[in-house]
């Protein structure tokens, strides 16, 4: 299957700083992608939908202003995570859909620790 | 929109028998049904998908059937071994290349093969 890859695999912050995820579909090319947020023990919870050039749809109750999406081309899509907070603590999982079959293909996954 | 029932949420097996995961779906529309294997820490990893014009496929060991008047689908995992512990998402979306079509997930199976 198609590779999308996601950096950082892992990462901490303290509160109240920001906190960059890349998501990259390594061989194919993404018109839409998708970010996904994962509670312990719980499914895969959709939080916004990036289309490349233009702005993001997010899901109800999803603050636009504090996770901010950029697809700024048909690889590349990033989530920042803006003054994180402890409750932010979470694992984030791209997924990309593939321009031709529509196919959707995850990330490995990105897990925040807010201090 | 749609909604995903998956049961059951936990799943032990003895090693060498079979897993049986079942979904049903509430969308009619709904048309594309993909399978997730994740194991801990890591992304969900498409392991097999089905389509609504077909009522079964298989890959080896794993098969997934669909019955769309009863709008249900179910993974079929034959000769269960350890490393076929993982949780597994089923999925359904209406419209697979629709810019807009989003998946929706079950909340998961934890199926656990023991020695």
């Amino acid at each position: 299957g198609a590779v999308v890859s996601q950096h950082p695999s892992r990462v901490i912050c303290k509160s109240g700083t920001s906190v960059k995820i890349e998501c990259r579909s390594l061989d194919f090319q993404a018109t839409t992608m998708f970010w996904y947020r994962q509670f312990p023990k719980q499914s895969l919870m959709l939080m916004a939908t990036s289309n490349e050039g233009s702005k993001a749809t997010y899901e109800q109750g999803v603050e636009k202003d504090k996770f901010l999406i950029n697809h700024a081309s048909l690889t590349l899509s990033t989530l920042t995570v803006t003054s994180a907070h402890p409750e932010d603590s979470s694992f984030y999982i791209c997924s990309g859909r593939q321009i031709n079959t529509g196919e959707l293909f995850f990330g490995e996954g990105s897990r925040l620790t807010v201090l | 929109g749609e909604n995903v029932e998956q049961h059951p949420s936990t799943l032990s097996v003895q090693e060498g028998d079979s897993a049986v995961i079942k979904c049903t779906y509430s969308d009619s529309a709904s048309n594309y049904f993909p399978w997730y294997k994740q194991e801990l820490g890591k992304g969900p990893q498409l392991i097999i998908d089905i389509r609504s014009n077909v009522g079964e496929k298989k890959d080896q060991r794993i098969a997934v059937t669909l019955n769309k008047t009863a709008k249900h689908f179910s993974l079929h995992i034959t000769e269960t071994q350890p490393e076929d512990s993982a949780v597994y998402f089923c999925a359904a979306i209406k419209g697979l290349t629709g810019g807009g079509n989003k998946l929706t997930f079950g909340t998961g199976t934890q199926l656990k093969v023991e020695l």
